[in-house]
Order: C-alpha cells, then sequence, then structure tokens
C-alpha cells in the first residue's frame, strides 16, 4: 500500500478563496482523522470519522471549516472562505479500528493563505 | 484542546547519550502512543503501551506508563545523530465510544555528532 495519499503538497491561496484538501486513507482502515499543525497551537485535532461517519468534530474552529467523508477510499476538508490564519500544515491520518491501533499519517498540505 | 504534555520542549544530547522525554496526562486512557516527527514530514507510529501495560521495548526504544500519575516515558538509548526530531506523545481517551486521537505539542530532540 502507498499509506496516507495527501493532495496538494502546497497550496497558496488569496484571502478569501476556496481551498479544498483532499486524503486518501489506507485501504481497509475504518477511522479518518484531520489535524493541522502550527508553531503556536502544535498538533489539533479538526474532526475524527469512523466508518465514513462524523464522530468529532468539536476541533472544527468554525463554521468556515467542513468535511466529508463520501466513501471509505476519500475524505475532503474544505475551508471556505480562506484567512492568513488558516495558514498551517493539514495532516490526514488513518487507522483500522477505534483506537487500538497505530495510526499512519500522510505527509501533509502545506496552507498559505496571503 | 490537547490531552498530552510533554517535557522538555527541547532537548539537545550527544550521540550516544540516553535521551528521556517524559509526558503528561489529564483523563484516563484507554492507551497511550509515541510519534516521531523529522522536520517537513508526516508522523510515524514509534510504539503503543496499553493502559494496562507498565512497560515496553521495542528496539532502543523504552516506554514506560504508569496510570497513577497519569504520566509516561520514552528512554532512547545509545542516540544517533538521526534521531533527531520531534517526539510526541499521544492518548486516546477511554470511556464511551469517542476513540479519538490527541497529541501534545511535542519535543523537539537534537543529537549532536
Amino acid at each position: 500500500d502507498a499509506g496516507v495519499i495527501q493532495s496538494p503538497r502546497h497550496e497558496v491561496t488569496e484571502m478569501g478563496q476556496e481551498v479544498t484538501l483532499r486524503c486518501k486513507p489506507i485501504s481497509g482502515h475504518n477511522s479518518l482523522f484531520w489535524y493541522r499543525q502550527t508553531m503556536m497551537r502544535g498538533l489539533e485535532l479538526l474532526i475524527y470519522f469512523n466508518n465514513n461517519v462524523p464522530i468529532d468534530d468539536s476541533g472544527m474552529p468554525e463554521d468556515r471549516f467542513s468535511a466529508k467523508m463520501p466513501n471509505a477510499s476519500f475524505s475532503t476538508l474544505k475551508i471556505q472562505p480562506s484567512e492568513p490564519r488558516d495558514s498551517a500544515v493539514y495532516f490526514c491520518a488513518s487507522s483500522y479500528g477505534t483506537g487500538e491501533t497505530e495510526a499512519f499519517f500522510g505527509q501533509g498540505t502545506r496552507l498559505t493563505v496571503v | 484542546s490537547q490531552q498530552g504534555e510533554e517535557d522538555p520542549q527541547a532537548l539537545s544530547i550527544q550521540e550516544g547519550e540516553n535521551a528521556t522525554m517524559n509526558c503528561s496526562y489529564k483523563t484516563s486512557i484507554n492507551n497511550l502512543q509515541w510519534y516521531r516527527q523529522n522536520s517537513g514530514r508526516g508522523l510515524v507510529h514509534l510504539i503503543l503501551i496499553r493502559s494496562n501495560e507498565r512497560e515496553k521495548h521495542s528496539g532502543r526504544l523504552r516506554v514506560t506508563l504508569d496510570t497513577s500519575k497519569k504520566s509516561s516515558s520514552l528512554l532512547i538509548t545509545a542516540s544517533r545523530a538521526a534521531d533527531t526530531a520531534s517526539y510526541f506523545c499521544a492518548t486516546v481517551n477511554s470511556g464511551g465510544s469517542n476513540y479519538k486521537l490527541t497529541f501534545g505539542k511535542g519535543t523537539l530532540l537534537t543529537v549532536n555528532p
């Protein structure tokens, strides 16, 4: 397996634009996590899916952020409209089960909003 | 919100020395995991210790867990320059059906050759 695949690797966008980040989890994994990493706040859990269903979205910063998982092999994180403070590295991770096993991370998407 | 807090925030040692990093957490856990992150890369899982375990080994890594103190430590023995990275602890809370994985802010380890 190629591991967790995220796209794009880098995204530079202007404030106010819509940004869509994509994630393909490892085949067979049924849990998917979206994280945001900044120097100031560290690694924050944004949302967690299990069997394609959002279980906990309490980390989503505000209504500008939304995430979907239409099937077991694809998830998106959308920011609309984007703001400079959204600049961060966004990671997707997947695992098998419900927390009893290790999570595998993608390489991340570095988002810069100017 | 962060569940785990690593200590120290940064650690600099010489190659061959041992490195110890600590993690404290707040609520009851199902398990605790340690991850490593090289600069600009994704996190890589190192070791998982369950709440009913007290110690675990993997190669040069040794992890301990003290649930009464809500703390864990990661020991890297005979460190190498290639061990330079950030190390994070992550917890999975116990109880209920919410098994989200939450991370601390990490310890930046520098191993000088």
